[in-house]
Formats: C-alpha cells, sequence, structure tokens
C-alpha cells in the first residue's frame, strides 16, 4: 500500500527567507517522488522528480528535495522565497510504473509576506 | 509549442446529467491520464490510457468511462452525475505508457459544477 503525507496544510514565510514544505510517504515498493506546484488557474507543474538515481535532487525555480529512506521523507527546500513562489504544492508518491498507484497528498500552501 | 489542451474550461450540469471532458495531449505523447481534484484536496488518479488501451483505472464508480482516439485525444464521460462529482479535472499527457515514473505535463483543467 502506498499513502504521502504533507504535513503541513500552510506555510507562511517571508520574501528572502528560506521554504521547507514536508512530505512524508509510505510505500511497498521502491518509490518514485514528485513534487507539483499549482499555481491559482492554472495547471499543474512538475518542480522535481526522484526515480532512485540520487537522493538530492535539483528542480526548476531553484526548489530541491533530499530522498531519506530512513525517514521516509523527500522534503521540500528552497534557499531563498520569492513572491512568485505563493502557491500550492503537492507531493505525489508512484509506485514503479503503475499509473493506478499514483497518490497525491493533500497539499501545501505556501505563501510569501513582503 | 503547444501544451496539454482542455476543453471546455467551465461546466454547470444539473444531477443525473452526462457530460464529456476533451483532452488534448502535448504532440508526441501518447499516454493520456485523467484526474479529480475535488476543492481543497489533491488530485485523485481516475484513469490512463496508452495507444488507446486502458492502462490504469483508479477508484472510481462505472459511472466514470474514457477512451482514447487515433489521434492520442482522449475523453472523459461521466454519467448520472451527482452533487460530489463538482471537481476540477485534470487531464495530463506523457510520452511513454510508464505513467508513475515519466514525467507527466498537465492540462489547465475542466471546472465542473454540478447543481
Amino acid at each position: 500500500a502506498q499513502s504521502v503525507t504533507q504535513l503541513d496544510s500552510h506555510v507562511s514565510v517571508s520574501e528572502g527567507t528560506p521554504v521547507l514544505l514536508r512530505c512524508n510517504y509510505s510505500s511497498s515498493y521502491s518509490p518514485s517522488l514528485f513534487w507539483y506546484v499549482q499555481h491559482p488557474n492554472k495547471g499543474l507543474q512538475l518542480l522535481l522528480k526522484y526515480t532512485s538515481a540520487a537522493t538530492l535532487v535539483k528542480g526548476i525555480n531553484g526548489f530541491e528535495a533530499e530522498f531519506k529512506k530512513s525517514e521516509t521523507s523527500f522534503h521540500l527546500t528552497k534557499p531563498s522565497a520569492h513572491m512568485s513562489d505563493a502557491a500550492e504544492y503537492f507531493c505525489v508518491v508512484s509506485a514503479y510504473s503503475s499509473a493506478s498507484k499514483i497518490i497525491f497528498g493533500s497539499g501545501t500552501r505556501l505563501s510569501i509576506r513582503p | 509549442d503547444a501544451g496539454v489542451t482542455q476543453s471546455p474550461t467551465h461546466l454547470i450540469k444539473t444531477r443525473g446529467q452526462h457530460v464529456t471532458l476533451r483532452c488534448s495531449p502535448i504532440s508526441g505523447h501518447k499516454s493520456v491520464s485523467w484526474y479529480q481534484q475535488v476543492l481543497g484536496q489533491g488530485p485523485q488518479f481516475i484513469f490512463q490510457y496508452y495507444e488507446k488501451e486502458e492502462r490504469g483505472r483508479g477508484n472510481f464508480p462505472d459511472r466514470f468511462s474514457a477512451r482514447q482516439f487515433p489521434n492520442y485525444s482522449s475523453e472523459l464521460n461521466v454519467n448520472a452525475l451527482l452533487l460530489g462529482d463538482s471537481a476540477l479535472y485534470l487531464c495530463a499527457s506523457s510520452s511513454g505508457v510508464l505513467a508513475g515514473t515519466d514525467t507527466q505535463y498537465f492540462g489547465p483543467g475542466t471546472r465542473l459544477t454540478v447543481l
């Protein structure tokens, strides 16, 4: 069985400060893990993905995430927040190759204070 | 290059009616997946089609069906609409059959409201 838990429904940070969005997963298989971002009235955009290569994954717009098997975590970070980062972020876990086992987290809304 | 397109953008239906949503994948992509996103929740997988064959099905009732055409576009059909079907329906395309590991590209969605 697979599951994904985003530990914070809402995170608020000041512009220029670090961002941390937390994600824990559970998977019976070697998982693939993704982070997607959804801006208001726009489709989901892939930020980064982990598929059993390097455990530190770099994505677009300065985001990165580290796969920690011992902690079953895949937290998303960014050193310095920008106003344009305000959006909804989804952590996704999937079993190898199976579309029916793609599980989205409930989302974390990121707000940026000026 | 055009991204994934979906039509219509918004739709209002009444309970018991039928609805058809349409999706055109990125050129060259042969896989289309459908997701339902209820307000305040993450998307939930409904179907995946690859080369016109169903490759995956989520936990949705038989009122939901889909198909893929020779040009790889796809339709999602929902019969006997319920209030709980109100949601944003997302379509995603990818190049290969491995939707679980491939990068998926999402369309802007169709907002369905059932009254």
